[in-house]
């Protein structure tokens, strides 16, 4: 069954310091995965997809994922946190063909000064 | 501005109300699709429309019923609802046509079922 895991439910970095986000899925054939990031109030906004190609994937704001088929994991990592950042973040993974989308649960990221 | 607008953003009804929930997008997409979101749950696909024609109902209530006139609107028409509905209700568009693209989000609905 398709799935997507993200186990740390609630993350508290420092201003300036680095980020990792953990994904791992579950998926039945290749992979679509994407990162998407929800501020309060408000819908999700894509982050950053991969479909092919190279495993690391650079987005919007700063971030960038990499693709390891080897771990079924897909990270979001960030060098330098900013205070706008503080979101919450999910993970998904979409087949190659039609619109069935799977989220993980989501991280919240709290970024204290 | 994502280019898609959802209206109200805030809705409270009783168990026996009737209401609906109104999705709007100007990106000239094909795919509309409504979505669950739950604290600490996964989000949940509800419904997907491509070119106006349902193509997903992952087995929701029928207490949920989703419309949608054309490929720029979309409607979840809401009855005798349970307080276990009280949710944030997402609505999201993309290109459609059976390729995979990006969603593009609404703000959402945030429903409270009394």
């Amino acid at each position: 069954a398709q799935s997507v895991t993200q186990p740390d439910i609630h993350i508290t970095v420092s201003e300036g310091a680095s980020l990792e986000l953990r994904c791992n899925y579950s998926y039945g054939a290749t992979p679509y995965l994407f990162w998407y990031v929800q501020s309060p109030g408000q819908g999700l906004q894509l982050l950053l997809k991969y479909f092919s190609g190279d495993t690391l994937v650079q987005g919007i704001k700063g971030f960038e994922a990499e693709f390891k088929r080897s771990q079924s994991s897909f990270n979001l990592r960030k060098p330098s946190v900013h205070w706008s950042d503080a979101a919450e973040y999910f993970c998904a993974v979409g087949p190659n063909t039609g619109n069935q989308f799977y989220f993980g649960t989501g991280t919240s990221l709290t970024v204290i000064p | 501005e994502t280019g898609v607008t959802q209206t109200p953003r805030h809705l409270v009804m009783g168990m026996t109300n009737k209401k609906s929930l109104k999705c709007e997008q100007h990106l000239g997409h094909n795919a509309m699709y409504w979505y669950k979101q739950s604290a600490k749950k996964p989000l949940e696909l509800m419904f997907v429309y491509n070119f106006k024609e349902q193509t997903e109902n992952n087995s929701v209530p029928s207490r949920f019923s989703p419309e949608c006139p054309n490929s720029s609107h979309l409607f979840l028409h809401l009855h005798t609802l349970q307080p276990e509905d009280s949710a944030l209700y997402l609505c999201a568009s993309s290109r459609g046509g059976g390729t995979n693209e990006k969603l593009f989000f609404g703000s959402g609905t945030q429903l409270s079922v009394l």
